[in-house]
């Protein structure tokens, strides 16, 4: 059984430049959220999205957008890039029931951002 | 607005100490709180987790936690660390759809 899988595991890309990370969740989960891991900090919610719809959303400008799939897979699109979203995103997996929400995570994708 | 508060941001200890790590939380409504590890090299994965009922609960590798709603705390516990405990740990609050994460504490067990 696979756990939570995302690629690529790294990249590097230029200010002003466009991003696009993909997340496959743990089998039999339905919900996919998204998290910022800056250096030395704690990860920070960005959104969850659950049946192909955003539901709710962190404290993220609109450069930030989602998209989830039938399949449950989800991408993460950052737009217009700037140096400050250089860190580790995270992809967590979950199964929208009462007391299963428990996540998931992936080991993330390390963006650079020059 | 939600907060997490982690009171160390590092812990280092000698093997077979006992060890007590913070986490404080801000949230108006019902709340489900976790701890999560984070081991050298690889990623998060859950240590334990409260819902509701009993707010002692036990995780795995001997680690347990306490919620008392009176003080908004979650304290993390392990009577006797290992050096195989050197990790990160997070204390993370759900509330609604949204999970709020502290900013880690870092251990370190010296053999």
């Amino acid at each position: 059984d696979a756990g939570v899988t995302q690629s690529p595991t790294h990249l590097i890309k230029t200010r002003g430049q466009q991003v696009t990370l993909r997340c496959s969740p743990k089998s039999g989960h339905d919900t996919v959220s998204w998290y910022q891991q800056a250096l030395g900090q704690g990860p920070q919610f960005i959104f969850q999205y659950y049946e192909e719809e955003e539901r709710q959303r962190g404290n993220f400008p609109d450069r930030f957008s989602g998209h989830q799939f039938p399949n449950y897979s989800s991408e993460l699109n950052v737009n217009a890039l700037l140096l400050g979203d250089s860190a580790l995103y995270l992809c967590a997996s979950s199964l929208d029931q009462p007391y299963q929400e428990t996540q998931y995570f992936g080991p993330g994708t390390r963006l650079l951002v020059l | 607005a939600q907060s997490v508060s982690q009171h160390n941001h590092h812990v280092i200890l000698s093997e077979a100490a006992s060890l007590e790590l913070g986490c404080n939380y801000s949230y108006g409504g019902t709340v489900n709180l976790f701890w999560y590890v984070q081991y050298p090299g690889q990623h998060l994965q859950l240590l334990l987790k409260y819902f509701s009922g009993d707010p002692l609960v036990k995780g795995i590798k001997g680690f347990e936690a306490e919620f008392i709603k009176s003080k908004f705390s979650f304290n993390l516990r392990k009577p006797s660390v290992q050096w195989s405990d050197t990790a990160e740990y997070f204390c993370a609050v759900k509330g609604g759809f949204k999970t709020i994460f502290g900013a880690g504490t870092r251990l370190f067990v010296k053999a």
